[in-house]
């Protein structure tokens, strides 16, 4: 059974970079066949998709966060990180990571979920 | 690109049906079988529910089905029970390497 834990500060000041890790246990990230995802949800609204990286380290952005993300996969210690520059209130979320299945677009395990606010 | 519609809100008594309706465009729910549906219940990750439209992974109940038509996918809950209140989100691919979500559907068991 995959499991995936977020991990990370939970307040970050505004134009900071926010910094999250993602430890996937009972299985292998470079395994293949599988992104690796991050989706955040803005308190009380719905998902939004941030990008997603392949273990070879190929990496696909939502085009509104392109300028500010970046998304890199360590094989060695299974997990997966985010850092998101220039954060602001607008940035405040739940922060999660899950597997998103490489032929058909389906997030099939996600962690619990992380809260990130942005205030000084 | 903008995020699929779905209605804000849907309810039904215990042992009703309910469909929820998602509509995107012919960029991406029209173009691919790539929909993915997911309930979420407060302070819960997501679970997905329905992947390429019609397919149930093992253990979600067979109340739940997805179909498509054109550019609306929708998820139908058969059976409604208690348990099955919470948030459902539909997503899609785009094309370009992009994934979209809808605005998410608060489904009410009465």
């Amino acid at each position: 059974q995959v499991q995936l834990q977020e991990s990370g500060p939970g307040l970050v000041k505004p134009s900071q970079t926010l910094s999250l890790t993602c430890t996937v246990s009972g299985g292998s990230i470079s395994s293949g066949g599988y992104y690796w995802s991050w989706v955040r949800q803005h308190p009380g609204k719905g998902l939004e998709w941030i990008g997603y990286i392949y273990f070879s380290g190929s990496a696909y952005y939502n085009p509104s966060l392109n300028s500010r993300l970046t998304i890199s996969v360590d094989t060695a210690k299974n997990q997966l990180s985010l850092k998101l520059s220039s954060v602001t209130a607008a940035d405040t979320a739940v922060y999660y990571c899950a597997r998103l299945e490489w032929e058909f677009y389906y997030f099939d395990y996600w962690g619990q979920g992380t809260l990130v606010t942005v205030s000084s | 690109q903008s995020a699929l519609t779905q209605p804000p809100s849907a309810s039904g008594s215990p042992g009703q049906s309910v469909t929820i309706s998602c509509t995107g465009t012919s960029s991406d729910v029209g173009r691919y079988n790539y929909v993915s549906w997911y309930q979420q219940h407060p302070g819960k990750a997501p679970r997905l529910m329905i992947s390429e439209v019609i397919k149930r992974p093992s253990g979600v109940p067979d109340r739940f089905s997805g179909s498509k038509s054109g550019n609306t996918a929708s998820l139908t809950v058969s059976g409604l029970q208690a348990e099955d209140e919470a948030d459902y989100y539909c997503s899609s691919f785009a094309g370009s390497n992009n994934v979209i979500f809808g605005g998410g559907t608060k489904l009410t068991v009465l």
